[in-house]
């Protein structure tokens, strides 16, 4: 059902920043794009989302490319505790429900 | 502002006994997801409320599977009889009423469930 892809895994050192990529070729005009993120033994938590515009919040940056077929989550600084999995999801053709695919497991060395 | 609260934490049962999972969403939130990952698996979308209404249930596996929310506040999800592959993690997860495709949904820690 995932319509995104994304890689399955990455790694970087603390106090870098990091960029996760996702591909969606399929996005329709009206879909959104999410990201959550799941750390070890949590529920997954909502991180950012946008349209077509790039946004910023508190955690994180959203880079959304023009032609809206991929999207780039900024990670500013990382730290150990942003170590988690990271879900791109498109919020549209489902309704309200969010469909999760592999994500990609960051891993931040210190 | 309490956020979305799941009880047990963890529960283990034998086959063929019967579980109620419970959700307590966060107030005034009208949305009511569960979800779950089974071992090695995605999370899979398994139901959704609107207040005490069932929206859209087309992630439920099975009729062992029953979830209610009677009063359109908490929910509970019982499976009855349990079997192995039901175990898993299961999540809630709750929004605003008219969130639309931007609202974000804030999830629970989760219920560990062991069927062995």
């Amino acid at each position: 059902d995932a319509k995104t892809t994304q890689p399955n895994s990455m790694e970087s050192n603390e106090e870098e920043p990091v960029h996760l990529p996702c591909n969606h070729s399929t996005i329709s005009g009206t879909d959104y794009i999410h990201w959550y993120r799941q750390l070890p033994s949590q529920g997954p938590e909502y991180v950012i989302h946008g349209l077509t515009s790039n946004v910023n919040n508190r955690m994180a940056s959203l880079a959304i490319a023009e032609d809206r077929k991929s999207s780039t989550l900024i990670l500013h600084r990382a730290t150990l505790r942003d170590a988690a999995v990271y879900y791109c999801i498109l919020r549209g053709e489902y309704g309200n429900k969010l469909v999760f695919g592999a994500g990609t497991i960051l891993r931040v060395k210190s | 502002e309490a956020g979305v609260t799941q009880f047990p934490s963890h529960s283990v049962i034998e086959k063929g006994q019967t579980v109620t999972l419970r959700c307590d969403p966060i107030s005034g939130h009208d949305n009511l997801y569960w979800y779950r990952r089974v071992m090695g698996k995605e999370i899979k979308f398994l139901l959704h409320f609107v207040k005490e209404s069932k929206q859209d249930e087309s992630g439920m596996p099975n009729n062992r599977f029953l979830a209610e929310r009677t009063g359109g506040t908490y929910s509970t999800l019982k499976v009855q009889p349990a079997e192995l592959e039901d175990s898993g993690v299961y999540f809630c997860a709750s929004s605003r009423l008219f969130a639309g495709k931007g609202e974000k949904l804030f999830f629970g820690s989760g219920t560990q469930l062991s069927v062995l």
